[in-house]
């Protein structure tokens, strides 16, 4: 399958730091990457669609100014924490699409990050 | 009443058993659908999509009913390695998809 490299695998942050994730489609172009949040024993909670030139699609309730997104290019999409509190600790994962056709989603292997 | 809908178990079944998880969808207009696997602290995997026809891998096998609007996941022969948590997941048109809670499996020895 098609593979997705997610960047770092772990943080451990002071609150107040802005910590980047970086999300990168190796072996195929993604127009469409997700972004998605999951906390412990429970489901994933999708944050946002990121589109390659475009602004990304928010859920509600996540505030676009603390969870900035941009995907530059159709093989890497960025999610930036920005002055990260101990509520933000959570599991980040990043998913991109291998083409409209198969509609497959194949995700990151995730972020663990903590802040303290 | 939400897109996805899953049992979310436990289910904890003996080696050797086999166990069936069920899923239902509320849009009728769902294209794709999808099981995906998730270790603990872990991505989720893809283990096979699901065909109007139903499709097998192994000891998988994967059933979709459009009529009722359920998809189901057929696992025979559980083995210790099968404990996780089993992901439905469907998708409408373009880049719409959603995921059902999960469903998690304890195969006990």
């Amino acid at each position: 399958g098609a593979v997705v490299s997610q960047h770092p695998s772990r943080v451990i942050c002071k609150s107040g730091t802005s910590v980047k994730i970086e999300c990168r489609s190796l072996d195929f172009q993604a127009t469409t990457m997700f972004w998605y949040r999951q906390f412990p024993k429970q489901s994933l909670m999708l944050m946002a669609t990121s589109n390659e030139g475009s602004k990304a699609t928010y859920e509600q309730g996540v505030e676009k100014d603390k969870f900035l997104i941009n995907h530059a290019s159709l093989t890497l999409s960025t999610l930036t924490v920005t002055s990260a509190h101990p509520e933000d600790s959570s599991f980040y994962i990043c998913s991109a699409v291998a083409g409209t056709a198969k509609n497959i989603q194949y995700f990151g292997a995730g972020t663990r990050l903590s802040v303290l | 009443r939400k897109e996805v809908e899953q049992d979310p178990g436990p289910f904890n079944v003996p080696e050797g058993a086999t166990v069936a998880f069920n899923c239902t969808y509320s849009n009728s207009a769902s294209q794709s659908f999808f099981w995906y696997r998730q270790d603990c602290r872990k991505e989720p995997k893809l283990l096979m999509s699901v065909y109007s026809s139903g499709n097998e891998d192994g000891r998988f096998t994967a059933q979709l009913n459009r009529a009722s609007q359920y998809i189901s996941l057929l696992i025979r022969d559980s083995k210790l390695s099968d404990s996780a948590t089993y992901l439905c997941v469907v998708n409408r048109v373009g880049n719409q998809f959603y995921f059902g809670t999960g469903t998690s499996l304890t195969v006990i020895p």
